[in-house]
């Protein structure tokens, strides 16, 4: 399978609790994007990185959020001292850069604080 | 903000039946994609489009962009159960990171036999 992989498919965490989700891109795939999906809504942007850098993150954002991706390749969302706020499902994209603003989804990480 | 507005939110039909699902916005797109969801599952693309008035057709979907590249719509012919799931509009903005799409609050499907 080449598509967007992610991981864990799903978490639950207690509140307070640190998760960290995985995304691997489309080999090819220079851009990474990571989105957010809360039920009942369409996905909204959280951060892109080109190649290494993170070039541009959204006010949803937040300080207890982090996302890296050191090598170009893989992709880490970090949440910090979860709240029940952040139930969603987490979802990573990628593209290849300014390709028709064609981008693929993964299948998602649903993750769920209680 | 860019904001895309779906309609309708919700649609339940029989199998055979024609449907068409709606996009708009008051602000320009460079491009429009359409993606469909299934319960628990990444959106899926099913097409782009980039230029004002363009139509694509895929199978019995056909897309439209409008003129104005502030709307677009998607029509299925003879749905099938198949087709029931969440259809989702994403638009690319002008002169923006040309990547970072905003999203339509979705269009539930229902197909029944």
């Amino acid at each position: 399978d080449t598509g967007v992989s992610q991981d864990p498919r799903h978490k639950i965490t207690k509140r307070g609790q640190n998760v960290t989700f995985r995304c691997d891109p489309i080999s090819e795939h220079n851009r990474l994007y990571w989105y957010r999906q809360t039920l009942g809504q369409g996905p909204e942007f959280l951060t892109y990185f080109q190649n290494e850098a993170q070039l541009e993150k959204s006010r949803l954002l937040s300080d207890r959020f982090s996302a890296e991706r050191p090598k170009g390749s893989f992709s880490t969302l970090e949440i910090q001292r979860t709240e029940q706020g952040d139930s969603a499902m987490y979802l990573c994209a990628s593209s290849v850069r300014d390709y028709g603003n064609t981008i693929y989804f993964g299948e998602g990480s649903w993750l769920t604080v209680v | 903000t860019q904001l895309l507005e779906q309609s309708p939110q919700f649609l339940s039909i029989q199998e055979g039946e024609n449907l068409t699902v709606y996009c708009n916005s008051s602000s320009v797109f460079s491009s429009l994609q359409w993606y469909r969801q299934e319960p628990g599952e990444g959106p899926v693309l099913l097409v782009t489009v980039v230029t004002g008035g363009e139509v694509k057709k895929l199978k019995r979907l056909t897309f439209q962009f409008g003129d104005a590249r502030k709307d677009s719509s998607l029509h299925i012919t003879a749905a099938q159960p198949g087709d029931t799931g969440l259809y989702l509009c994403a638009g690319g903005p002008m002169g923006g990171t040309a990547s970072k799409l905003t999203f339509g609050t979705g269009t539930r499907l229902q197909v029944t036999l």
